[in-house]
């Protein structure tokens, strides 16, 4: 069965902290892992991953791909409180467009 | 300029009831999804129609039904409501279904469903 696993469920920490965000899966005809940022409302896109080592960046997020070892990481530097949110990681499978989500990683930035 | 839109955005309803949630893109995309989340925040698919065609069917109840009037809406119909009904229900839309590669799927901003 296909399967995205994300951790931690929960992280809290303070403005200014560094924080990794894990995502293993398992799924069959892997092409490309997607994450998400979940305010209150709907999920907004983030980055697409589909080649292993190569890194995409957007401001103080980043986020890797390691197809060998079937994980991600996604990278927050010096984290603002407008970052709290809850990180969502997926995976299409079936032709491309199911998409099969990770329990998310609840991230709360304190003052 | 809302890309998806949903109505309502809130609906609170008794166990029993049959309720519609409604679901709108203006993006000119030929896919559109129903997705359900938890209380613990784990989003799963339910439908996708690309073009008004039933693509994707999950293991859903039968008590749910989507319609695709034309390829720019999709409903969603829920017969005889149940307490595990309740969770935040997300549209979608992508350009297309993507056989080969991913199509950014765009969300709308949910309808929170509560059963009483």
């Amino acid at each position: 069965e296909d399967k995205v696993v994300q951790s931690p469920l929960s992280l809290v920490v303070h403005e200014g902290d560094t924080v990794t965000l894990n995502c293993s899966y398992e799924v069959t005809n892997f092409r490309s892992l997607l994450w998400y940022k979940q305010e209150k409302k709907a999920p907004t896109f983030l980055f697409m991953l589909t080649s292993s080592g190569i890194e995409k960046k957007s401001g103080r997020l980043s986020s890797i791909l390691d197809k060998k070892e079937l994980f991600s990481i996604l990278n927050i530097t010096a984290t603002q409180t407008g970052d709290s949110a809850v990180y969502l990681c997926a995976v299409p499978i079936q032709g491309a467009q199911k998409l099969v989500f990770g329990q998310g990683t609840r991230l709360t930035i304190n003052p | 300029d809302t890309a998806v839109s949903q109505t309502p955005k809130y609906l609170v309803t008794q166990m029993g009831n049959d309720k519609s949630i409604k679901c709108e893109q203006n993006l000119g995309h030929d896919t559109m999804y129903w997705y359900k989340q938890d209380s613990k925040k784990f989003l799963k698919i339910m439908f996708s129609y690309n073009n008004k065609e039933l693509i994707i069917n999950e293991t859903v109840p039968n008590r749910f039904s989507p319609k695709s009037p034309d390829k720019a809406h999709l409903n969603l119909h829920i017969n005889s409501l149940e307490l595990g009904d309740s969770a935040v229900y997300f549209c979608a839309s992508s350009q297309d279904r993507g056989t080969v590669n991913y199509n950014e799927q765009f969300f709308g901003p949910g309808t929170r469903l509560t059963v009483l």
